[in-house]
């Protein structure tokens, strides 16, 4: 499977710019880096998806360097709502399409 | 649009007996998937299917069977409910226009079941 690995948990308080770094060595040529928010009780939610370089979008930027093994999702001045857990997707499983969630991130933002 | 609907909310199942979760999506996409999530773990892969007709396995299929008659709905039946299969389940879709590209997924509210 697209294995990807990014921090358990993280902290931080409002205002600030949070950084999220997310490891997907083995992703392929063809794939695309994805994140999703989920909050407690509710499905995951699309956040942004992209192949390399930076996109941005109205919630957050991400950052692909050219080899492609990590990306960082970064959301700029974090208020209480951005408390959530957020899962990194590396693309698909060999030649399958079993896209892969693994434990996520846990971000609580403090007042 | 309503996206993807899941019912019921809740249930609670004794050992041994079987149910079905609904899932219906409307937004006309091929790709539906059923996810199982544990506490504090991430979403497992149960089924998925890639059109009407089409299903196949995912990571964890073992206890659970789906079918896709229509390109709306992807019901996952439990046949023999077990404490293992106490979980929240999510149902989602994706448009899948084009390989290569993880197409965004639509998830469902999910549906908790404990099995007791």
């Amino acid at each position: 499977l697209a294995k990807t690995t990014q921090p358990i948990s993280m902290d931080s308080y409002e205002g600030q710019e949070v950084n999220i770094t997310c490891s997907h060595n083995n992703i392929a040529t063809n794939d695309y880096i994805t994140w999703y928010q989920q909050f407690p009780s509710q499905g995951p939610r699309f956040i942004i998806q992209g192949y390399k370089t930076k996109v941005t979008n109205e919630v957050a930027s991400l950052f692909i360097p050219a080899d492609r093994k990590s990306s960082t999702l970064s959301l700029p001045r974090v208020s209480l709502s951005d408390t959530a857990v957020y899962y990194c997707l590396g693309g698909l499983s060999g030649g399958s399409y079993i896209p892969t969630f693994g434990r996520g991130t846990s971000l609580i933002v403090h007042p | 649009n309503a996206g993807v609907t899941q019912t019921p909310k809740f249930r609670i199942l004794k050992i041994g007996q079987s149910m079905t979760l609904q899932c219906t999506q409307d937004m006309n996409h091929n790709y539906m998937y059923w996810y199982r999530q544990d506490p504090g773990m991430g979403l497992k892969l149960i089924y998925y299917s890639v059109g009407a007709g089409i299903t196949d396995k995912g990571e964890v299929p073992n206890g659970y069977n789906v079918s896709r008659s229509t390109t709306e709905d992807f019901p996952l039946r439990l046949e023999l409910a077990a404490p293992s299969q106490t979980s929240v389940y999510f149902c989602a879709s994706s448009p899948q226009e084009a390989r290569g590209l993880h197409e965004t997924q639509y998830f469902g509210p999910g549906t908790r079941l404990l099995v007791l």
